[in-house]
């Protein structure tokens, strides 16, 4: 079965810039759209963007200035940075998987998630 | 704040029915999908589209449209079902994804 695990540093410094990678094991990584989401303490998820497998990319209007995502076939994983992060970013970030015949936003594969804190 | 509306609360005797619901305007548009997510682990996806559901889930969780108004109905409700169950659907431009406030589900 499809596995995601989402990995990089707890913590960010303020005005730094976030980065995480999800691989992606047991499945091709081809021919889905890959997301990242995220969660803040004691609130909802909210969706950052997502990222074909052939690189074409949507981002969440409220974060796309400062938000980049990529994606290595080869290595099937795919990629998040959050630039100038405060500490409004401190939140668990999900990777996700969705396609078009369920539905974009059907995401019925995600990742256990990766606590990032933002702090000084 | 979120394009997507739940009520922030909803409970249900043990064995009873109840009736999640999310509204936007997007939902007129666009297919929604439902989330149960419990106290620290990632949501998991109960229904999406017209009514579907992933393997694995129970036949006791089906979902509903109308007009701007998309529900989640769990029938004989079970203590396991308790958790906090959010809707998601594309946004007003059709090019994101927006997700609802979440509604926790409480099992007496």
């Amino acid at each position: 079965q499809v596995h995601l695990q989402e990995s990089g540093p707890g913590l960010v410094r303020p005005a730094e810039t976030l980065s995480l990678t999800c691989t992606v094991s047991g499945g091709s990584i081809g021919s889905y759209y890959w997301s990242w989401i995220r969660q803040p303490p004691g609130k909802g998820p909210e969706w950052i963007g997502y990222i074909y497998y052939r690189g074409g990319t949507n981002y969440n209007p409220s974060l796309s200035s400062r938000v980049s995502m990529s994606v290595d076939v080869s290595m099937s994983q795919f990629s998040l940075a959050v630039g100038s992060v405060t500490t409004a970013d401190t939140a668990v970030y999900y990777c996700a998987r969705s396609n078009r015949g369920r539905g974009l936003n059907a995401f019925d594969i995600w990742g256990q998630g990766t606590v990032v804190a933002v702090s000084s | 704040s979120s394009e997507l509306t739940q009520d922030p609360a909803v409970s249900v005797a043990l064995g009873q029915t109840v009736k999640i619901t999310c509204q936007g305007d997007s939902l007129r548009y666009y297919s929604t999908s439902w989330f149960q997510q419990r106290p620290g682990q990632a949501p998991v996806v109960v229904a999406f589209g017209k009514n579907y559901r992933p393997s694995g889930i129970s036949d006791r969780f089906s979902a509903s449209n109308s007009g701007n108004t998309a529900s989640l109905t769990i029938t004989e409700a079970q203590a396991e079902d308790e958790a906090d169950y959010y809707c998601n659907s594309r946004d007003s431009s059709g090019d994101g994804v927006v997700f609802g406030g979440g509604t926790r589900l409480t099992v007496l």
